[in-house]
Parts: structure tokens; sequence; C-alpha cells
């Protein structure tokens, strides 16, 4: 069965600290990609990454990370010195060749980074 | 330069109406979906088009019927409308060319159902 699972409902941080939103997933496709997207609290979409299946490599934009482990089924995603603006709602989604690919979304962590 | 469009951004009507939602995307991308976000911001697939082409159809009512006039557009028609119907509709377009399947979200659509 295709699952996503964000465990964390809300995460709370103050400023400059560094916060990990964890993405768990399940699959049986061998081909899939995963994905993040943000949503601010004007409500829009906005995409951040993409990583297939066969592309274990972790990366690194800026302030943002992933890390990609097929051995435990997980994207993690990690934003270090965070910012106020980078309050917003996080969504994982799984994306399965064998559905079209239509996104499985994970149930979102609410991030608030105070002041 | 806008990339998928939604009109309207918002939509308030009574229950009983007939609405429509419409979605135009200028990314050249061949798939097109229709998404539902609901109050506690689940997002869940309704329906997907490539080419033209219904390839998706989630368990949605039949009071939701999606029509797709050319590629580049895919609107949702609501008949009937119910109070649960109030959500946050989103369209979004994927794929030029294999390899590159991210899908981008229109900026969605408020329907709030009195």
């Amino acid at each position: 069965a295709q699952k996503v699972t964000q465990a964390q409902t809300e995460i709370s941080v103050v400023e400059k600290e560094d916060v990990t939103l964890d993405c768990v997933y399940e699959t049986r496709d061998t081909t899939y990609y995963l994905f993040w997207y943000k949503q601010p609290p004007s409500g829009e979409l906005v995409f951040l990454i993409r990583r297939n299946s066969f592309d274990e490599q972790n990366e690194i934009s800026g302030r943002y990370s992933w890390n990609f482990q097929k051995s435990t089924s997980s994207f993690n995603f990690t934003i270090t010195a965070s910012q106020v603006v980078d309050s917003a709602v996080y969504f994982c989604a799984l994306g399965e060749m064998d559905s079209s690919y239509k996104l499985i979304f994970g149930s979102g962590t609410r991030l608030l980074v105070r002041p | 330069d806008t990339a998928v469009s939604q009109t309207p951004k918002y939509l308030v009507t009574q229950m009983g109406n007939d609405k429509s939602i419409k979605c135009e995307q200028n990314l050249g991308h061949d798939t097109m979906y229709w998404y539902k976000q609901d109050s506690k911001k689940f997002l869940k697939i309704m329906f997907s088009y490539n080419n033209k082409e219904l390839i998706i159809n989630e368990t949605v009512p039949n009071r939701f019927s999606p029509k797709s006039p050319d590629k580049a557009h895919l609107n949702l028609h609501i008949n009937s409308l119910e109070l649960g119907d109030s959500a946050v509709y989103f369209c979004a377009s994927c794929c030029a060319a294999s390899g590159q399947e991210t899908q981008y979200f229109g900026p969605g659509t408020r329907l709030l159902v009195l």
C-alpha cells in the first residue's frame, strides 16, 4: 500500500535553530519519486525538491538539506539556521510510476519559527 | 508569467448550486491533476488527465466532473454543491518529458458552501 507518514504534527523552534522534518513512506513500486512541498500561510504549494528512487544522494540547497535513505524508507528534510519566513506547513509526497505519478501526500508538519 | 493559474481564487456559494473552477497551465505539460485539501490540510488526488484523456479517477462523487478541452486546460465542474465540498481545490500540471516528474501547483481555489 502507498502511504506517507509525517509523524510530527507541529514543531516550534526559535529562530536560528536547526530543525529536521521527518518523512517515512511505504511503496511496492521500484520506480518512484519523493517530494517536499512548502505551504506558507498564503496558501500556495511551493515545490522544494524531487528525488527519484534510484538516487540516494543527499542534497543541499542553501539552508535546506535532504536525507534520502531507502533502507529505512525515509526522506527527511533539515532546515539549518531557521528563519521566521520558514514558518509554513511542509508536505512530503510520494509519486509512483505505476500510478501515473499521482501524489500521495503526508499529513504535513506545521513549522513555527519564533523570533 | 504564471505557470499554473486557477480561477476563481475564492468561491462562496449556496448549497445545491452548480459551480466550475478553471485551470490553465503554460508549461507545455501533458498531464494535469485536481487535488482537494480539506480543513485539516490533508491533500488528496481527485482526477488526472493526460493529453485530454482521463487517467485517474479516485473515489470522487459523480457530482464532480472534470473536463479537459485541450492539454493546457483542466476544468472542474461541481453539481449540487454540499457543505462537505467546502475545501481548497488545487490544480497541478506535470511533465514535459520523462525524468521531469514534478507537479507544479496552481494557487488554489477556496470554495465555501453555505
